[in-house]
């Protein structure tokens, strides 16, 4: 299958500072890339849909302000979580469809822990 | 009801046995369904995909979709205690690309 990368695959960072995570498909371009988050023993929870070259759309109930998207290439998505807190430790994940936009591939996750 | 419906598990099923998890979906305009294995603590691994009626089979994985009865199943043939995990359907709906997970099926294989 089409291969995803995400780093940082862990973080730890203060209440109050912000983190950036990158989302890249690394053999193929992916128009769409989507952010989820996924809290133990819970399902994935669609946060937003990211495009290429256009603002990301975001499910409801998710700040926009707060989790900053940036798709600046067909490679490259990036997830910034602003003014992190304790609540926002989380497993974030990343995945891409691919060129035909058919299947779905996800990166390896991100363990954030927000202290 | 939740757009997808999964039986939570945990499901047990002695080495070398067939396991069979079951997914009911709501969307009616759904049209690609998926089956995404995830061990504890990892991020999802797509195993199957299918688009059409009937069955579709690969290597020990056997996907079912039934359309009009909105359903999908996933049948793993020859158990291993490393199949154990959950085990998450999604349909794409027709809006969007997105998909839509199920709560997930875990999957425990005893050896």
């Amino acid at each position: 299958g089409a291969v995803v990368s995400q780093h940082p695959s862990r973080v730890i960072c203060k209440s109050g500072t912000s983190v950036k995570i990158e989302c890249r498909s690394l053999d193929f371009q992916a128009t769409t890339m989507f952010w989820y988050r996924q809290f133990p023993k819970q399902s994935l929870m669609l946060m937003a849909t990211s495009n290429e070259g256009s603002k990301a759309t975001y499910e409801q109930g998710v700040e926009k302000d707060k989790f900053l998207i940036n798709h600046a290439s067909l490679t490259l998505s990036t997830l910034t979580v602003t003014s992190a807190h304790p609540e926002d430790s989380s497993f974030y994940i990343c995945s891409a469809l691919t060129d035909r936009n058919t299947e779905a591939f996800f990166g390896q996750g991100t363990r954030l822990t927000v202290v | 009801q939740k757009e997808v419906e999964q039986n939570s598990g945990p499901l047990s099923v002695p080495e070398g046995a067939i396991a069979s998890l079951n997914c009911t979906y709501s969307d009616r305009v759904s049209q690609s369904f998926f089956w995404y294995r995830q061990y504890s603590g990892k991020s999802p691994e797509l195993i199957m995909s299918i688009y059409s009626n009937g069955d579709k089979e690969d290597g020990r994985f056997t996907a079912q979709l039934n359309k009009a009865s909105q359903y999908v199943s996933l049948l793993i043939r020859d158990s291993q205690p490393s199949d154990s995990a959950t085990y998450l359907c999604a349909p794409r709906g027709a809006a969007g690309n997105k998909l839509t997970f199920g709560g997930g099926t875990r999957v425990l294989v005893k050896p």
